[in-house]
């Protein structure tokens, strides 16, 4: 069965440091890849998806993420951390076989630190 | 604005007693889906819809039940059979077939005291 595996329950970064928060994901045939932000009491909101055309994806809020087939990831990146990045952030795939129902990773906590 | 609006955001129920959250949306999407969660495990599936007067249990659809009357609305029945039904519940479309994103409600907030 389709999993995805996010690393790191809770990643803190200094604000202006890099964030990293990665995915990976277990789906053997090309899927769709989704990143959704989500703040506290609220609902999730698409940063941005990979749906087989360009490999590097840009986002919303200056992020972005990278799919590589070969590693199975499409971890989640942004140059530079504003303490307004604070939320959590959900890895999601979806394919064919599952008629397109996404499957969702744990979550990853981010923490800014001032 | 198109979107989804679920109602309400926050709901105190007693034990013993059902529960009818509201989900409306006007994006003209053929898919609806309900999600819970709890704190430290993602989202999951309670029962998803793709067409009008269908709808089918995801994977903890024990204790729920859904309606689909019409496009619009997919409302969810939290029953006294749900052991422990305080949660943060999600409710959530998108248009069908492949690559489609699904846009979200704000949430509502089930406590049972």
């Amino acid at each position: 069965a389709q999993s995805v595996t996010q690393l790191g329950s809770h990643v803190s970064v200094s604000e202006g440091a890099l964030v990293l928060l990665r995915c990976n994901y277990s789906s053997s045939v090309p899927p769709y890849l989704f990143w959704y932000v989500q703040y506290p009491n609220q609902g999730l909101q698409l940063l941005l998806k990979y749906t087989s055309a360009a490999t590097l994806v840009k986002g919303i809020n200056g992020f972005e993420a990278e799919f590589k087939k070969s590693e199975t990831s499409f971890h989640l990146t942004k140059p530079s951390a504003h303490m307004s990045d604070a939320a959590e952030y959900f890895c999601a795939v979806s394919e064919l076989g599952s008629n397109y129902q996404l499957i969702w990773g744990a979550g990853t906590k981010l923490i800014i630190k001032p | 604005d198109g979107g989804i609006t679920q109602s309400p955001k926050y709901l105190f129920r007693k034990e013993g007693q059902n529960v009818t959250l509201s989900c409306e949306q006007n994006l003209n999407h053929d898919a609806m889906y309900w999600y819970r969660q709890d704190p430290g495990q993602g989202l999951r599936l309670i029962y998803y819809s793709q067409i009008v007067n269908d709808f089918q249990k995801g994977d903890i659809a024990e204790g729920y039940s859904v309606s689909r009357e019409k496009k619009e609305s997919f409302p969810l029945t939290v029953t006294s059979a749900q052991k422990n039904p305080t949660a943060f519940y999600l409710c959530a479309s998108r248009r069908q077939g492949a690559g489609g994103e699904l846009f979200f409600g704000e949430g509502s907030r089930l406590t049972v005291l």
